[in-house]
């Protein structure tokens, strides 16, 4: 079965630690990201790779990291410096808009983090 | 900038009613557009799609049609049922561009 996974379905987090979300793709897609997702509210990205060991940020990296040493993974920090991380994460992964043009993105379940 | 704009919600409607969630967006190229559904707890699921003008997107009883004149890509089905009821959102993505634009996301409660 082709999909994306999130790991944990729910976190929580004690001010001033860091914690990393994953993120797996069995479909084989070049690119990944990362949106948020906060109540009422449309999701917003935070990170994004179009291949392997590459990745650009997005529209609110600041307090994240990220890494993209395999394919099929793109693992998510939130670091103690993120102010507000509680919230909704998912993880999202599509063929690559360079050669599926229009690109479609496909979610995963999320994880929810809450900070404590 | 780049953006999408969704009726507010929640929308509440009885079951066999006629849906129609509005979308409208502004963008400086040519996008593909989009509607996800969100059930609670959940990812978001791609319910339909439109890449280009005229185009009409339809999965599951609901259809949408990309309207370039008017901006528009409006969400419609003709008999919704309570198992319809999640969150919708909008959204685009320009040609060659790797991030989705969304609008706000609009709650939809369909009572039996």
């Amino acid at each position: 079965d082709g999909g994306i996974t999130q790991s944990p379905k729910y976190l929580f987090r004690k001010e001033g630690q860091n914690v990393t979300l994953s993120c797996e793709q069995n479909l084989n897609h070049d690119a990944m990201y990362w949106y948020r997702q906060d109540p009422g509210q449309g999701l917003r990205l935070i990170y994004y790779s179009q291949i392997v060991n590459d990745f650009q940020k997005g529209d609110i990296a600041e307090g994240y990291s990220v890494s993209r040493e395999k394919k099929e993974s793109f693992p998510l920090t939130v670091t103690s410096a993120q102010k507000n991380p509680t919230a909704f994460y998912l993880c999202a992964s599509s063929i690559g808009y360079e050669r599926d043009l229009p690109d479609t993105q496909y979610f995963g379940p999320g994880t929810r983090l809450t900070v404590l | 900038g780049d953006s999408v704009t969704q009726m507010e919600g929640p929308v509440t409607l009885s079951e066999e009613a006629f849906l129609t969630i509005n979308c409208t967006y502004t963008a400086t190229g040519y996008p593909s557009l989009f509607w996800y559904v969100q059930y609670p707890g959940e990812g978001l699921q791609l319910l339909l799609k439109a890449t280009k003008a005229d185009d009409k997107g339809s999965n599951k009883g609901f259809e949408a049609t990309y309207r370039k004149e008017t901006t528009s890509f409006h969400l419609e089905k003709g008999s919704v049922q309570v198992s319809d009821s999640a969150v919708y959102f909008c959204a685009l993505i320009l040609r060659g561009g790797g991030k989705l634009i969304f609008g706000q996301g609009t709650e939809l409660s369909v009572k039996p």
